[in-house]
């Protein structure tokens, strides 16, 4: 069973919408959680990192929130751009492991 | 460039065939690790290099698949005996602290 599950799988917008994208996880302890934005066909990019003790960062239109008590996370793109398509993926770092646990993706379609 | 380089972007083979990748970490970083992604699904987890020493393998990498870390900088993905199967997209990564993707090899087995 994934220890991280992404919802929804995919999603379309119109261009200068605003979206928001959830992450459930299951792994603990752990010891930060990352998003990632992969386009097609190249590797992720981190978006931002936030530690168990964080509740939101920011990385310019994108902004994660993160809920420990819950286990959950989520992603907000605001005034959402075509170069915005891409997948996002949630990954969470367990403690005092190196492996990562990968959520299977969110997959974003901006449209004119 | 301080980014994780892997080479090549793309590789399309015959069943059959054997084939290598190479990633090359940022300098500094000692650990690398190889993942395996197919279409709609987050990157699985190969295998993981301290320095040049293989510390673990996933049972997805059978034996027909074979990781080196020479001198623990550059590391190689070797796969024999190609199958259907083993297109994906190979991405390796390294971390000292944060965890740094390089851009894949797409491998398109015919």
């Amino acid at each position: 069973k994934n220890q991280v599950e992404q919802s929804p799988q995919s999603l379309i917008i119109l261009e200068g919408k605003n979206c928001t994208l959830q992450c459930n996880y299951t792994v603990s302890p752990f010891s930060n959680l990352r998003w990632y934005k992969q386009d097609t066909g190249r590797g992720p990019v981190s978006l931002t990192i936030m530690t168990f003790s964080e509740n939101t960062k920011s990385n310019g239109r994108y902004t994660a929130t993160l809920d420990a008590d819950t286990k959950q996370s989520s992603l907000h793109i605001t005034a959402s751009q075509l170069s915005d398509s891409a997948s996002y993926i949630c990954v969470v770092s367990p403690f005092n492991d190196y492996k990562l646990s990968f959520g299977a993706g969110t997959t974003v379609t901006v449209r004119a | 460039d301080t980014g994780v380089s892997q080479d090549p972007r793309h590789k399309i083979t015959k069943r059959g065939q054997n084939v290598t990748f190479r990633c090359d970490p940022i300098s500094e970083h000692n650990r690398l690790y190889w993942y395996r992604q197919t279409l709609g699904q987050g990157p699985e987890f190969l295998t993981y290099f301290q320095n040049e020493a293989q510390l673990e393998k996933s049972r997805l990498l059978s034996d027909r698949f074979s990781a080196e870390r020479p001198k623990g900088s550059f590391s190689t993905l070797e796969i024999q005996r190609t199958e259907q199967g083993d297109s994906a997209m190979y991405l390796c990564a390294s971390s000292l602290l944060g965890y740094t993707f390089g851009s894949g090899t797409r491998l398109t087995v015919v």
